[in-house]
């Protein structure tokens, strides 16, 4: 069954470097997420993303994010300069389409631990 | 702005229990819903949906639109069922690009 995958899936980094998150969303899907978990807390929404650009972002995803899929497969996440409070795990999902009852199928995260 | 409420940050039961996961929401609108789980070690997956009115590992959830809940239940609860359960709606914002996870419910199933 094809699952979405994420790499790395520990990274660990100064304070201030930039980081970048990498995700291969399921093939035939068009609708890629991104959202990240602190620890001890809820599961947030970062930004969404349909037909090379960005549908949605929430008030999380600042100028310091930006998303990119640089080519057929890959779905990135860019941290330009992270801060003690961007640890968390970043979570992947992606979707065949966006109606209110189709399911978003999750990778398996990556683990960002900021210095 | 739509919310979801889990008010129990842990649920333990023994096995064979029955157990019952609150879900409450705020919406406008005709809402669609979802519980996703976690198992230790494993990536989120859904549960189950209130579309589907399925019923998945023995859980079922019924939509109750007078108390807006969205309530996860199972009579007999068994020890694989110990996970992480989130309910979530999709978020109204001119399209359903997003889930709206609640804090989430730690149930531990006790042998």
């Amino acid at each position: 069954e094809p699952e979405v995958t994420q790499t790395p899936s520990h990274q660990v980094t100064q304070m201030g470097q930039e980081v970048i998150l990498r995700c291969v969303p399921i093939s035939n899907h068009l609708y890629f997420y991104w959202y990240r978990q602190i620890l001890g807390q809820k599961v947030e929404f970062l930004v969404s993303f349909y037909n090379n650009e960005i549908s949605e972002k929430s008030e999380i995803f600042d100028d310091q994010f930006s998303v990119e899929r640089p080519d057929g497969s890959n779905f990135t996440l860019k941290i330009r300069s992270t801060k003690l409070e961007d640890s968390a795990m970043y979570f992947c999902a992606s979707s065949e389409a966006v109606r209110s009852y189709n399911e978003q199928f999750f990778g398996p995260g990556t683990r960002l631990t900021v210095l | 702005a739509q919310r979801v409420t889990q008010p129990e940050k842990l649920l333990s039961v023994f096995k064979g229990a029955p157990v019952e996961l609150k879900c409450n929401y705020s919406y406008s609108g005709s809402p669609e819903l979802f519980w996703y789980v976690q198992y230790s070690r494993q990536r989120l997956q859904l549960l189950l949906r209130h579309i589907s009115r399925e019923s998945i590992k023995g859980f079922t959830a019924d939509l109750n639109k007078g108390e807006t809940s969205f309530h996860l239940k199972k009579p007999f609860a068994q020890e694989e069922d110990s996970a992480m359960y989130y309910c979530a709606p999709p978020g109204f914002s001119g399209g359903y690009n997003k889930l709206i996870f609640g804090a989430g419910t730690r149930l531990a199933v006790h042998p």
